[in-house]
């Protein structure tokens, strides 16, 4: 796609549900960010992909939050139980090579948790 | 202490004049530095990036590093309302694959 796409672009959870959120990257990029950007605060790092591969979670903040992207492209972050503390957006990012290039976010998934 | 560090501001600029914009960063492994706007809402995009130590200017903007220092900064010239944003500084450190987020400037640009 022309850009990073993501979806559902607005989630409202009670606490104690499952979510999951996806997001599609650029065609052809080969790394995968996932940022948590509180209100007021920069986006702070969760977890990296190099194709399929995960190479960084240290980001995560807790068993409850999971990531994949089986097959390189789509990824999807996965939070159980959530908490009223996971309540932010959630920014994907893609770039084209490894780590060290530029990356371009998507416009990101809101999450309140209620 | 984080990786890369902004001063929030808010940083105030009335139109027509030169925004500086100012990051440190504490890993001298760092290789690239990068500046984002982000508008109120919206997700960051990308202004523009610099991994050799000077200045590089694209039209209105002049990003500068000093690896020396660990210091990055960001020029913006003839400020517009438009340019009213956070702006986001960020690096990458030869560490890890992770891309550093400051917490982000608020900068206001006034008509």
């Amino acid at each position: 796609g022309a850009g990073v796409s993501q979806s559902p672009r607005y989630k409202v959870a009670k606490r104690g549900q499952d979510v999951a959120l996806r997001c599609d990257p650029i065609s052809g990029h080969v790394s995968l960010f996932w940022y948590q950007q509180a209100l007021g605060q920069g986006p702070e790092f969760l977890t990296y992909f190099q194709n399929e591969a995960q190479l960084d979670k240290s980001g995560l903040p807790s068993d409850r939050f999971f990531a994949e992207r089986p097959e390189g492209s789509v990824s999807t972050l996965k939070i159980q139980r959530t908490q009223q503390e996971d309540s932010a957006v959630y920014l994907c990012a893609s770039g084209r090579t490894g780590a060290g290039n530029t990356i371009y976010f998507g416009e990101g998934s809101w999450l309140t948790v209620v | 202490q984080k990786e890369v560090e902004q001063n929030s501001g808010p940083l105030s600029v009335p139109e027509g004049a030169i925004a500086s914009l100012n990051c440190t960063y504490s890993d001298r492994g760092s290789q690239s530095f990068f500046w984002y706007r982000q508008y109120s809402g919206k997700s960051p995009e990308l202004i523009m990036f610099i991994y050799s130590n000077g200045d590089k200017e694209d039209g209105r903007f002049t990003a500068q590093l000093n690896k020396a220092s660990q210091y990055v900064s960001l020029l913006i010239r003839d400020s517009q309302p438009s340019d009213s944003a956070t702006y986001l500084c960020a690096g990458t450190i030869l560490t890890g694959n992770q891309f550093y987020f400051g917490t982000g400037t608020s900068l206001t640009v006034i008509p």
